[in-house]
């Protein structure tokens, strides 16, 4: 069956501090993979997509995430965080319908505390 | 800037009093989601459009209904509201092809008196 891990419920780290989140997909076929940052009270806003090619993808706000497909991960990383990345990061594949339709399997997110 | 709307922000209605919620769109996007996020939790699809076509999700509850009148527009009809559906309500976009992103709204923040 088609799932989405985030093994991690809670990272704290301090500002400044390099930062990994991690996330585990099964699916069969080759994987859309995304990850969102969702700041309290908002949506959800796209940090970075991979489809194909090259295996490390750059998002927006310095973060950048790399598929290795031989661990079914797609971990997302950051060399230096900011007290503004305070989130809910969730990982999420996306799963092709019939009609082309996607559809989102989400992890359950991993909640960032960043002390200064 | 191009972007998913939703209104309101904040809904609070009563126990079993009809509500519905807003979603527009500029995106010109084929396909409008709504998903329900309680606290802590991952977003939960509840049905799709894509296009005129509806897609229920096989346990979305009967209480949910949604219309999609033009391509901007999307609506969440709760029909008879109960204390379990307080939660924040969320429409996002796609262009529904394979390798398309889906975009977020704000979302409605909705609390049952």
């Amino acid at each position: 069956a088609q799932s989405v891990t985030q093994p991690d419920i809670h990272i704290t780290v301090s500002e400044g501090a390099s930062l990994e989140l991690r996330c585990n997909y099964s699916y069969g076929a080759t994987p859309y993979l995304f990850w969102y940052v969702q700041s309290p009270g908002q949506g959800l806003q796209l940090l970075l997509k991979y489809f194909s090619g090259d295996t490390l993808v750059q998002g927006i706000k310095g973060f950048e995430a790399e598929f290795k497909r031989s661990q079914s991960s797609f971990n997302l990383r950051k060399p230096s965080v900011h007290w503004s990345d305070a989130a809910e990061y969730f990982c999420a594949v996306g799963l092709g319908g019939t009609s082309g339709t996607y559809k989102y399997i989400f992890g359950t997110g991993t909640r960032l505390k960043v002390l200064a | 800037d191009a972007m998913v709307i939703q209104n309101p922000r904040y809904q609070v209605t009563q126990f079993g009093k009809p509500v519905t919620l807003s979603c527009s769109q500029t995106l010109n996007h084929n396909v409008m989601y709504w998903y329900q996020q309680k606290s802590s939790q991952a977003p939960k699809l509840l049905f799709h459009y894509y296009d005129k076509d509806f897609n229920n999700e096989a346990d979305t509850p009967d209480n949910f209904q949604s219309r999609r009148p033009n391509t901007s527009f999307c609506f969440l009809d709760i029909r008879s509201p109960g204390l379990g559906d307080a939660a924040m309500y969320l429409c996002a976009t796609s262009r529904g092809r394979h390798n398309q992103p889906q975009h977020f709204g704000d979302g409605t923040r909705l609390s049952i008196l």
